[in-house]
């Protein structure tokens, strides 16, 4: 199984921050990673998917980059309703893996 | 807009078999993969298999021999069933659509709202 690492588990930030998230696969998965959002009670949301492309209705602010097996999501102006939990998911080869996910608190 | 809605028991006992069917509104169930993916309580995701809906299947290794997953698409419905289920089975069980846009591979764009199965005597 492809092994998903994100770093850090948690992280506290204010409205207003840039924030970076990190995903590294223990093997080579090209550009077939995506990162979805959840918030407590509900079910994840798609934000990103192919490492890079925005899902339509997800605020430009959310942005991903990288290919191989090392990623990165990043909010370029963290707003009150993006604290959350963020995980990463390859879907390079079966069993698809996700992440540990990171979880997103309020300075 | 596509909708889907787990259905199914909220209790199992364990060693029993655990059982859920997931509905699709507001959208075909055909030319699309549908999956299960499952989240124990405070941890995290865990992918569980996907159908296509003409019913070719992927499970994963790690629930490979206590899963079936199954289609019935006159119905628009999807459904789950774990085997021999233990108190590890315990979570929330998400059903959802994939979708897969070249040059990327496949990422999950729809979920259910989810349903916890707790399995307990």
């Amino acid at each position: 199984d492809i092994q998903m690492t994100q770093s850090p588990s948690s992280l506290s930030a204010s409205v207003g921050d840039r924030v970076t998230i990190t995903c590294r696969a223990s093997q080579y998965i090209n550009n077939y990673l995506n990162w979805y959002q959840q918030k407590p009670g509900k079910a994840p949301k798609l934000l990103i998917y192919a490492a890079s492309s925005l899902q339509s209705g997800v605020p430009s602010r959310f942005s991903g980059s990288g290919s191989g097996t090392d990623f990165t999501l990043t909010i370029s102006s963290l707003q009150p309703e993006d604290f959350a939990t963020y995980y990463c998911q390859q879907s390079y080869s079966t069993p698809w893996t996700f992440g540990q996910g990171t979880k997103v608190e309020i300075k | 807009q596509v909708q889907l809605q787990e259905s199914g028991p909220g209790l199992v006992k364990p060693s029993e078999t655990l059982s859920l069917t997931c509905t699709v509104s507001g959208g075909s169930i055909n030319s699309y993969y549908w999956s299960w993916i499952r989240q124990p309580p405070g941890k995290g995701l865990e992918w569980i298999g996907y159908i296509y809906y003409r019913g070719r299947t992927d499970y994963n290794p790690s629930l490979k021999s206590r899963v079936t997953i199954s289609v019935d698409t006159s119905k628009s419905q999807f459904s789950l069933k774990l085997t021999s289920v233990s108190a590890a089975d315990t979570a929330v069980y998400y059903c959802a659509r994939l979708r897969s846009i070249a040059p990327g591979g496949p990422f999950i764009e729809y979920w259910g709202q989810g349903t916890l199965v707790t399995v307990s005597s």
